[in-house]
């Protein structure tokens, strides 16, 4: 079955780090773009970072450049986001997602999403 | 970045009717466009992709159409399990950026 398994969500203070992690499995995950993509409660969707399979190319956000890394392990077939400097308007519902081709694609397969909550 | 301006913002209709949904991208990008349905507590799912490519498994009363900067996303003979918020999405250059979202709703 094809699947994406997001977990390291919690609650964190402003200023705090979180990673996430994604975990694929039933597609070749070593050679997918794979992206992360948030969405705060009753919001809508904003891409934050996509890293091609090569792991070569990583793109960012400019509202999270900077304070968070996009990274994968294609040996455990796992995505990460590390968030360092976290505020409050990045507490939403964190997606992993993956691309269906190359950069210009849409994204055909979704987690079902982990929550980050930034408050005091 | 290309701005992506869902239009309407909201919309009701009835089981059966046709409905078009359309969005606006401030530049050009081609046929570099995706639609995708969001359930409440659900994650999005991709209903069209390349502007007119219908994804496996969606019903073929969903379809896409358009280019340049002016898509269009029609469901006809509305059924009531299409009651969600529709997204467009633009994957020509990053930063990628999605419409704002059209919620429908089954009357």
């Amino acid at each position: 079955e094809v699947q994406l398994v997001e977990s390291g969500g919690s609650f964190v203070q402003p200023g705090g780090s979180l990673r996430l992690s994604c975990a694929a499995s039933g597609f070749t995950f070593s050679t997918s773009a794979m992206s992360w993509v948030r969405q705060a409660p009753g919001k809508g969707l904003q891409w934050v970072s996509t890293i091609s399979g090569s792991d070569r190319n990583t793109y960012y956000a400019d509202s999270v450049k900077g304070r968070f890394t996009i990274s994968r392990d294609n040996s455990k077939n796992t995505l990460y986001m590390q968030m360092n400097s976290l505020r409050a308007e990045d507490a939403a519902l964190y997606y992993c997602a993956k691309l269906r081709v190359g950069p210009r694609s849409d994204f055909d397969i979704w987690g079902q999403g982990t929550m980050v909550t930034v408050s005091s | 970045d290309i701005q992506m301006t869902q239009s309407p913002s909201s919309v009701s209709a009835s089981v059966g009717d046709r409905v078009t949904i359309t969005c606006r991208a401030s530049q050009g990008i081609i046929g570099w466009l995706a639609w995708y349905q969001q359930k409440p507590g659900k994650a999005p799912k991709v209903l069209i992709y390349a502007a007119s490519s219908l994804q496996s498994g969606v019903p073929s009363r969903f379809s896409g159409s358009g280019s340049g900067t002016d898509f269009t996303l029609t469901i006809t003979s509305l059924q009531p399990e299409d009651s969600a918020t529709y997204f467009c999405q633009q994957t020509d250059s990053f930063p990628i950026t999605f419409g704002q979202g059209t919620r429908l709703e089954i009357k």
